[in-house]
C-alpha cells in the first residue's frame, strides 16, 4: 500500500466553524507533513511530525492546529479561518524525517466563506 | 536568502525531449528533488540527486551540478500525459528535517 488518503476531498466552512482534516498512511512512514497550496503556486510547508513529534511549525497561525494521534494518522484542526485560508491542503509522508521522497495525498480543497 | 528559479512554462511536442532547468541561490543544501503535479492532482516524487551527476529513471533523468548551482530534469519520448507542472525542491543546510523549499514550478504542455 503506497497510498496516502485524505478526507474530506472538499470542505466549505464559515469563518466561525470548527472542522478537521484527516490524513492516513499505512506505509510505515515515520514522518508526516501538512502543506498549503494556492492555485498556480508551489506547496508551502505548514507542519512536520517526525516520529509522532512536532518538529517544525513554519509560523503558521494558531487557527490551524495539527495533531498526530499515532504514526499512521495526522489531523489538522481548523477554527476561525479567514477567506484567504481557502486553498488545497495536502498531506504527505516520508519514510524518515529527511523527507527527500515524500508521498502526497490527493488533498482537501478548502473554501472559507 | 535562498531562491530556486525555474522557467514558468515550457511547450514541446509529443515524442520530443525537453529539459527543465532549476537554478538556485542558497547557502548550501543536501540535495535536489523533483516532483510532478497534474492539474487538480497531488505532487508525485520523480527523483532525487544527493550528489553531482545524472540520475536516470526510465524516460526521466535528473542532473545536479553544485559548482554551477544548477540542476535539470530531462524528459524523453514525451507523451501527452507528461503535461503537468514540475517542481524542483531542496532542503537547506541548517533547515529542519523534511523542510523542502519548492521552486515556483514549470508548467509543461505537450502538444500532438
Amino acid at each position: 500500500d503506497t497510498e496516502v488518503t485524505q478526507t474530506p476531498k472538499h470542505l466549505v466552512m464559515g469563518m466561525t466553524n470548527k472542522k478537521s482534516l484527516k490524513c492516513e498512511q499505512h506505509m510505515g512512514h515515520r514522518a508526516m507533513y501538512w502543506y498549503k497550496q494556492k492555485a498556480k503556486k508551489p506547496p508551502e510547508l505548514m507542519f512536520v511530525y517526525s516520529y509522532e513529534k512536532l518538529s517544525i511549525n513554519e509560523s503558521v497561525p494558531s487557527r490551524f492546529s495539527p495533531e498526530c494521534p499515532n504514526s499512521s494518522l495526522l489531523n489538522l484542526h481548523l477554527h476561525a479561518l479567514q477567506p484567504e485560508d481557502s486553498a488545497l491542503y495536502l498531506c504527505a509522508s516520508s519514510q524518515d524525517g529527511q523527507g527527500w521522497e515524500q508521498y502526497f495525498g490527493p488533498g482537501t480543497r478548502l473554501t472559507v466563506t | 536568502g535562498q531562491s530556486l528559479e525555474q522557467p514558468s512554462e515550457v511547450t514541446a511536442v509529443e515524442g520530443a525531449i525537453v529539459q527543465i532547468n532549476c537554478t538556485y541561490q542558497t547557502s548550501g543544501f543536501y540535495g535536489l528533488s523533483w516532483y510532478q503535479q497534474h492539474d487538480g492532482g497531488a505532487p508525485t516524487f520523480l527523483s532525487y540527486n544527493a550528489l553531482d551527476g545524472l540520475e536516470e529513471t526510465g524516460r526521466f533523468s535528473s542532473f545536479l551540478s553544485r559548482s554551477d548551482s544548477y540542476g535539470y530534469l530531462l524528459l524523453q519520448e514525451l507523451q501527452m500525459k507528461d503535461s503537468a507542472s514540475y517542481f524542483c525542491a531542496v532542503r537547506l543546510y541548517g533547515g529542519s528535517q523534511g523542510n523542502l523549499i519548492f521552486g515556483k514550478g514549470t508548467k509543461l504542455s505537450v502538444k500532438p
